[in-house]
């Protein structure tokens, strides 16, 4: 089956530097790519996902890249803010979500 | 109006007690899921329905049954609760396939 690994598992910035948290999957038939961030006592909410067909995309200070040869896949934040502080969660679908081990992301002002 | 609700928020209970989990969505979603997070944060898929069909059920102990009476409502049952349950319980749904699923409040389960 699918495994995911995430790196960094903690990653602490300062207010205004870039961020940025990788995965890697096992199951080249894997598709889809979505990120979730998930704030303190609160649900899981996707901010972003790439599909296998795509090598990048950007919404305004988030990316992400997939490389299928590689299978890894990577979230690009700049400019983080305070307000960016929360676990972040790669996950990669082929028939159900599985999800990396969550990166604490720590943005101190 | 929330997309994804579960009920209840909180459950604190005995070890060996029955107890249940109901979520409904209002999205217009086919497939709906739960998901499992431990006191490490770690996601872990449990059961899917697509149409209230099962379509994915992970090793999960056979203490667990979901049901789904309807595609808007898919609900847990858990038997003979045990200290390991003790977690936070996620549905989400989404549209067939592979689509953006949504995420509930969670259930924060509580085995004493």
């Amino acid at each position: 089956g699918e495994n995911v690994e995430q790196h960094p598992s903690t990653l602490s910035v300062q207010e205004g530097d870039s961020a940025v948290i990788k995965c890697t999957y096992s199951d080249s038939a894997s598709n889809y790519f979505p990120w979730y961030k998930q704030e303190l006592g609160k649900r899981p909410q996707l901010i972003i996902d790439i599909r296998s067909n795509v090598g990048e995309k950007k919404d305004q200070r988030i990316a992400v890249t997939l490389n299928k040869t590689a299978k890894h896949f990577s979230l690009h934040i700049t400019e983080t803010q305070p307000e960016d502080s929360a676990v972040y969660f790669c996950a990669a679908s082929r028939t159900a979500l599985i999800f990396g081990k969550g990166t604490t992301l720590s943005v101190s002002s | 109006d929330t997309a994804v609700s579960q009920t209840p928020k909180y459950l604190v209970t005995q070890m060996g007690n029955d107890k249940s989990i109901k979520c409904e969505q209002n999205l217009g979603h086919d497939t709906m899921y739960w998901y499992k997070q431990d006191s490490k944060k770690f996601l872990k898929i449990m059961f899917s329905y697509n149409n209230k069909e099962l379509i994915i059920n992970e090793t999960v102990p056979n203490r667990f049954s979901p049901k789904s009476p309807d595609k808007a409502h898919l609900n847990l049952h858990i038997n003979s609760l045990e200290l390991g349950d003790s977690a936070v319980y996620f549905c989400a749904s989404s549209q067939v396939g592979d689509q953006p699923q949504h995420f509930g409040d969670g259930t924060r389960l509580s085995i004493l």
